[in-house]
C-alpha cells in the first residue's frame, strides 16, 4: 500500500528566505506525486504534480518541487517565501496499480514570519 | 472551470436526524471521492466513485451512505451520526490517475 511522510509538524522561514516542506512516500513502482496546499477553514488547492518526466516540477504561486527516485523524496520548495504563502501543505501519492486511492501525508504547517 | 461545489457549508444535526451532503463537478471527471478531515489532520478518504459505480469503501459506517446519480453529482447520506462524526467533509473529482480538484467542504456539527 502506498504511504507518504512528512517529518516536520511545522517549518519556520522569514519572508524573503527560500522555504523547503518535505515530502517522502513509499509505493510499489513509479509514483504519481501531488502537493496541495489548505487554508483555514477552506478545501485542499492543487499546487503541482510528478506523473513522469523531468524531475523539477513547476507549479502554482512560485513553487516547484523535486522528485528524486533514489531518496524516495519529493520535497516543496520556493525560493522566496511569502508571509500569505502560510498554511498547511500537504504532499499526495497514488500508486500506478491502486491509483484510486490518493493518499495523503500528516501535513505541515509553514509559517513565514515578516 | 476546475470548481467542484459542495453543499451546504455548514451542517448541525442532532444524532436521530437524517441529513443529505451534495457534491458537484461539471469537469467530465469519472472519479468521484468522499473525504473526511479532522481539524489539524489529514483527509482520510472514506469512498471513491469510478464510472459513477463505487470502487472503495474504506470500511466506513453504514450511518454514512454514499450516492452516485450521475456523473457530475455525489451525494453523502447521513443518519444516526455520533458526536465524533463531526469534521470536515471534503468532496473531490479527477481524472482517475490525475490530480484530485477539492470542494470547499462542508463543515458538519453532530449534537
Amino acid at each position: 500500500a502506498q504511504s507518504v511522510a512528512q517529518p516536520e509538524d511545522q517549518v519556520n522561514v522569514a519572508e524573503g528566505n527560500p522555504l523547503t516542506v518535505k515530502c517522502t512516500y513509499s509505493v510499489s513502482g513509479n509514483p504519481y506525486l501531488f502537493w496541495y496546499v489548505q487554508y483555514p477553514n477552506r478545501g485542499l488547492q492543487f499546487l503541482l504534480k510528478y506523473i513522469t518526466g523531468d524531475n523539477l516540477v513547476k507549479g502554482s504561486y512560485g513553487f516547484e518541487a523535486e522528485f528524486n527516485k533514489s531518496q524516495t523524496s519529493f520535497h516543496l520548495k520556493k525560493p522566496s517565501a511569502l508571509v500569505s504563502d502560510s498554511a498547511l501543505y500537504f504532499c499526495a501519492v497514488r500508486d500506478r496499480t491502486g491509483f484510486q486511492k490518493l493518499v495523503f501525508g500528516t501535513g505541515t504547517r509553514l509559517l513565514v514570519s515578516p | 472551470d476546475t470548481e467542484v461545489t459542495q453543499t451546504p457549508k455548514h451542517l448541525v444535526m442532532g444524532m436521530t436526524n437524517k441529513k443529505s451532503l451534495k457534491c458537484e463537478q461539471h469537469m467530465g471527471h469519472r472519479a468521484m471521492y468522499w473525504y473526511k478531515q479532522k481539524a489539524k489532520k489529514p483527509p482520510e478518504l472514506m469512498f471513491v466513485y469510478s464510472y459513477e459505480k463505487l470502487s472503495i469503501n474504506e470500511s466506513v459506517p453504514s450511518r454514512f451512505s454514499p450516492e452516485c446519480p450521475n456523473s457530475s453529482l455525489l451525494n453523502l447520506h447521513l443518519h444516526a451520526l455520533q458526536p465524533e462524526d463531526s469534521a470536515l467533509y471534503l468532496c473531490a473529482s479527477s481524472q482517475l490517475q490525475s490530480e484530485a480538484f477539492f470542494g470547499q467542504g462542508t463543515r458538519l456539527t453532530v449534537v
